[in-house]
């Protein structure tokens, strides 16, 4: 089954402490980007990749990065996280260039983070 | 800089009701306009993807227009089911945008479909 998958789906965790949150896909996309969801702002991108070792920022990459070293994987990492990094995270994939009038993008299930 | 807006927040209708979801955008130079829906615990799943040269795409009961000049799109819904129920989100994507995905989100317009 062709799917974006995210762990873990739930997450507390406190101030400075280090996490990473993971993101696999299976269709082999060239493209995937991590989103965040909260209320009043509703989804705005944070970092996105365009393939293996190609990642730039999205629209509020402060305070997070990202690698990929493999095309299926694309974790997102909280060096120090804070408060206001408490949100609803979803992680997307799309095809590439050469189908870039079919990209229509998928989501993994999403991953709830709270800081304290 | 490209802002969506989504019009109503909630909207709650009988069963069996047709029903328009509207989507306008500030920044009419888009590649694509994305329908998406949510369902709570899940993520978002596409429902239809409208080109900027295109004006509609169907899929089953979904109707998605796009008028691109004046920066509105349209999700009509035909005999809603409760099964319809859940948020539903649109995504354009800017026309400059050569080297990434990226998506500018409305926030949405929850829907009820009462049985």
């Amino acid at each position: 089954e062709a799917q974006v998958t995210q762990n873990p789906r739930y997450l507390i965790t406190v101030t400075g402490k280090k996490l990473t949150v993971t993101c696999s896909q299976n269709m082999n996309h060239e493209y995937m980007s991590w989103y965040r969801q909260d209320p009043g702002l509703g989804l705005r991108q944070i970092y996105y990749s365009m393939n293996v070792e190609v990642t730039d920022k999205g629209d509020v990459p402060e305070g997070y990065k990202v690698s990929r070293k493999e095309k299926r994987n694309f974790p997102l990492i909280l060096e120090s996280p804070s408060p206001n990094q408490t949100s609803l995270y979803f992680c997307a994939s799309s095809r590439g260039l050469a189908e870039r009038y079919q990209e229509t993008q998928y989501f993994g299930p999403g991953t709830r983070l709270l800081v304290l | 800089k490209q802002e969506v807006t989504q019009i109503p927040a909630a909207l709650s209708v009988p069963e069996g009701e047709n029903l328009v979801l509207n989507c306008s955008f500030t920044d009419s130079a888009i590649y694509n306009l994305q329908w998406f829906r949510q369902d709570p615990g899940k993520g978002l799943t596409s429902l239809l993807l409208i080109q900027s040269s295109q004006r509609e795409q169907t899929s089953g009961r979904l109707n998605a227009s796009l008028d691109k000049s004046s920066g509105r799109s349209t999700l009509y819904i035909a005999a809603s089911q409760p099964g319809d129920s859940a948020t539903y989100l649109c995504a354009v994507r800017p026309e400059w945008e050569t080297s990434g995905s990226r998506l500018t989100f409305g926030e949405g317009t929850q829907l009820t479909v009462n049985p």
